[in-house]
């Protein structure tokens, strides 16, 4: 099955900085990569996705890249904010099927 | 996305007892997800509930321990069976809003605690 390794499981960073966290999939049929956004306490909340047929997408702040050669995605926060502040996941998924796998997860802080 | 919403919130429960956590979504859904996420872990698909057919479940996960219903296509429930300190943890489900797009939108959670 599909593994999820997520890197770094913690991030700090001062506000305005940028954040990057990275992951890396085994499976080479993985098409779908979303990332969730979970404050304390709340539920996980899809903040931005990428299939494979492209190999960067913006939201604003937030963009996300892939390189399927490498098996790896990314998350860029730029401009970071206070409000940025919670556990971000990675997650994978394999063509054909609506399942997720997660990554373990980073902790960002943002200090103003 | 989807309003879902689950019951209870929270429950404090003893060993050895059931709970039955209940999500309802908005509007009708081909695929629900059952997840338990451990205090400060990541999260574990529990397994997929589609309506009209039996639950498919992940590795490490039995339909004896964790009944799954989904009698329509916005309602479905879990079942935690004869719970032990172990099972303490938060439980959502999920639903794929746009069947086909694998996008998963999450409900608040059940967060559990067995003594």
């Amino acid at each position: 099955g599909e593994n999820v390794e997520q890197h770094p499981s913690t991030l700090s960073v001062q506000e305005g900085d940028s954040a990057v966290i990275k992951c890396t999939y085994s499976d080479s049929a993985s098409n779908y990569f979303p990332w969730y956004k979970q404050e304390l306490g709340k539920r996980p909340q899809l903040i931005i996705d990428i299939r494979s047929n492209v190999g960067e997408k913006k939201d604003q702040r937030i963009a996300v890249t892939l390189n399927k050669t490498a098996k790896h995605f990314s998350l860029h926060i730029t401009e970071t904010q206070p409000e940025d502040s919670a556990v971000y996941f990675c997650a994978a998924s394999i063509s054909g099927y609506s399942t997720l796998t997660f990554g373990k997860g980073t902790m960002l802080l943002v200090s103003p | 996305s989807a309003v879902i919403s689950q019951k209870p919130s929270r429950d404090i429960c003893q060993r050895g007892t059931s709970l039955t956590i209940q999500c309802q979504v908005d509007s009708q859904v081909t695929m629900m997800f059952w997840y338990r996420q451990q205090p400060g872990q990541s999260l574990t698909l529990i397994a997929t509930a589609n309506q009209g057919s039996e639950a498919t479940y992940e590795s490490g996960f039995v339909i004896d321990k964790f009944p799954i219903s989904r009698p329509n296509l916005t309602f479905s429930t879990l079942t935690v069976s004869n719970m032990s300190p172990e099972d303490s943890s938060i439980y959502l489900c999920s639903v794929d809003k746009r069947s086909g797009t694998y996008e998963q939108y999450f409900g608040p959670g059940t967060r559990l605690t067995v003594t």
